[in-house]
């Protein structure tokens, strides 16, 4: 049973075309993260969704946006997609950073190709 | 600046042997410490959690170590498999109990 679920798998877009990659998760975890992960490279953490309060990280640029409709959803929208934004977003959700050790589910990842 | 090593990019051993991964940290005092196995094109999963007063845990072949003078963490795989093949991140908990990754370790085992 998928628990975090990523849509498209796959996504191409043009360069400076806005696009929206999507989360969902059957967990009712409380917490939802987005991370960047390029070739060989650690996964990066750009913002995550504790409830509804929004935590960005402070070098996450502001062509990366993200929203949160409900406990099940989360977005990624990146306004004008440079080709430095092709890699693999990773969405993940957990039951609550504040617990001991906690442990962070993912999702499959949606590979964006910018052209 | 905090910083999270991996060993090496790469690591080939013989199926039946024991794998080795290393991660050292500098600059962190992280409350736990977690491995994640991460196959090509997928999603990083968990494997097993340290905290800071523990000193070992196991899971089946899985063994990690964590020594905080050291400031390093040792994960084993023992009798590998070829299935065991994939890339291997250590991640740290820091203060804002946020996840912070190393860029992996990349382990083959050949039959």
């Amino acid at each position: 049973d998928a628990m975090v679920i990523q849509n498209p798998r796959y996504q191409v877009t043009q360069f400076g075309k806005p696009v929206t990659l999507s989360c969902s998760q059957t967990l009712n975890h409380n917490v939802m993260y987005w991370y960047q992960q390029k070739s060989s490279q650690a996964p990066k953490l750009l913002f995550h969704y504790y409830d509804k309060d929004f935590n960005n990280e402070a070098d996450t640029p502001d062509n990366f946006q993200s929203r949160r409709p409900n406990t099940s959803f989360c977005f990624l929208d990146i306004r004008s997609p440079g080709l430095g934004d092709a890699a693999m977003y990773l969405c993940a959700t957990s039951r609550d950073p504040r617990g001991e050790g906690e442990t962070q589910y993912f999702g499959p990842g949606t590979r964006l190709l910018v052209l | 600046s905090q910083k999270i090593e991996q060993n090496s990019e790469a690591l080939n051993i013989q199926e039946g042997k024991t794998a080795t991964l290393t991660c050292n940290y500098t600059n962190y005092s992280p409350a736990y410490l977690q491995w994640y196995r991460q196959d090509p094109g997928r999603g990083p999963v968990f494997l097993l959690l340290i905290r800071e007063n523990e000193k070992e845990k196991r899971k089946e072949r899985l063994k990690v170590t964590f020594d905080t003078t050291l400031k390093q963490s040792l994960f084993h795989i023992t009798a590998s498999q070829p299935a065991d093949s994939a890339t291997y991140l250590c991640a740290l908990v820091g203060s804002a109990r946020q996840l912070t990754f190393g860029s992996g370790t990349q382990l083959t085992v050949l039959p």
